[in-house]
C-alpha cells in the first residue's frame, strides 16, 4: 500500500513570494500528479509526470524517482493561487490515484 | 474544451435510500473513475471501469456500490442502501490512457444522507 505524504499541510505567503510544496511516497509508481482543488471542492490536473521537471506558466514540478520524491514550486505567487493543493500517484494497470492530504495554500496580497 | 460532467451537483437523500449518480467522460475517452471525499479528509479512491467492466475497486467499494455505462457515454456510480457515512463529495474521473494518463475530474456530485 502507498502512503503518500505531503509537506507543509499549510502555507501562508505574501504575494510574490517562490512556494514549495513536498510530496513523498513509499512504493514505485506509474506517475505522479499534482492536482489544484479550489475551495467549491472542484478538482484540476496541473501535473502528471513520471520523471525529470514539467512548467506551466509559474508553475514549475519536480520528480526524483530514486528518492521517491517530488515538489510543486509557484513562482511570483498571486492571491489567485490560494487553493490546496494535492500530489496523487498512479499505479498500473488501471492508474488508480492514491491521494496525499493536500497542501492548503494562502497568498495575501 | 471537452469536460467531464456530473449530475446532480448535490443530492440529499434518506438513510436506506438508493441513489444513483450520473457522470458523462470526456468522448473518446477509455478509462473511468470514481473516487470520494469526505468533508475535511483526503480524496479516496472508490473504483476503475475499463472496457465495460470494472477493473479495480478499493475496499470501500462493498456490495451497495456498483457501476454502470448504460449508453457509451454515461457512467454512473449507484448506492444501493445509503448510510450516513456515505455523505461525501463523489468525483468521477476519465482518462485516454493508462499507466500515464493524465485524468479530468467532473466538478463532483454533493450526497447528504440524513
Amino acid at each position: 500500500k502507498n502512503e503518500v505524504e505531503q509537506s507543509p499541510q499549510n502555507l501562508t505567503a505574501q504575494e510574490g513570494e517562490f512556494i514549495t510544496i513536498n510530496c513523498s511516497y513509499s512504493v514505485g509508481i506509474s506517475a505522479l500528479h499534482w492536482l489544484q482543488q479550489h475551495p467549491g471542492g472542484g478538482i484540476v490536473s496541473l501535473f502528471m509526470l513520471s520523471s525529470g521537471k514539467k512548467k506551466h506558466g509559474r508553475l514549475i514540478a519536480t520528480i526524483n524517482i530514486q528518492e521517491k520524491h517530488s515538489s510543486l514550486h509557484i513562482t511570483a505567487s498571486h492571491p489567485r493561487d490560494s487553493a490546496v493543493y494535492i500530489c496523487a500517484v498512479g499505479h498500473n494497470p488501471t492508474d488508480k490515484l492514491i491521494f496525499g492530504t493536500g497542501t492548503r495554500l494562502q497568498v495575501f496580497p | 474544451e471537452p469536460e467531464v460532467t456530473q449530475t446532480p451537483s448535490h443530492q440529499v437523500t434518506q438513510m436506506g435510500q438508493e441513489v444513483i449518480l450520473r457522470c458523462v467522460p470526456i468522448s473518446n475517452h477509455l478509462y473511468f473513475y470514481w473516487y470520494r471525499q469526505i468533508l475535511g479528509q483526503k480524496v479516496e479512491f472508490l473504483v476503475s471501469f475499463y472496457n465495460n467492466e470494472i477493473s479495480e475497486k478499493s475496499e470501500i467499494f462493498d456490495d451497495q456500490f456498483s457501476v454502470e455505462r448504460p449508453d457509451g457515454s454515461n457512467f454512473t456510480l449507484k448506492i444501493r442502501s445509503t448510510k450516513l457515512e456515505d455523505s461525501a463529495m463523489y468525483f468521477c474521473a476519465s482518462s485516454l490512457l493508462a499507466g500515464e494518463g493524465t485524468q479530468y475530474f467532473g466538478p463532483g456530485t454533493r450526497l447528504t444522507v440524513l
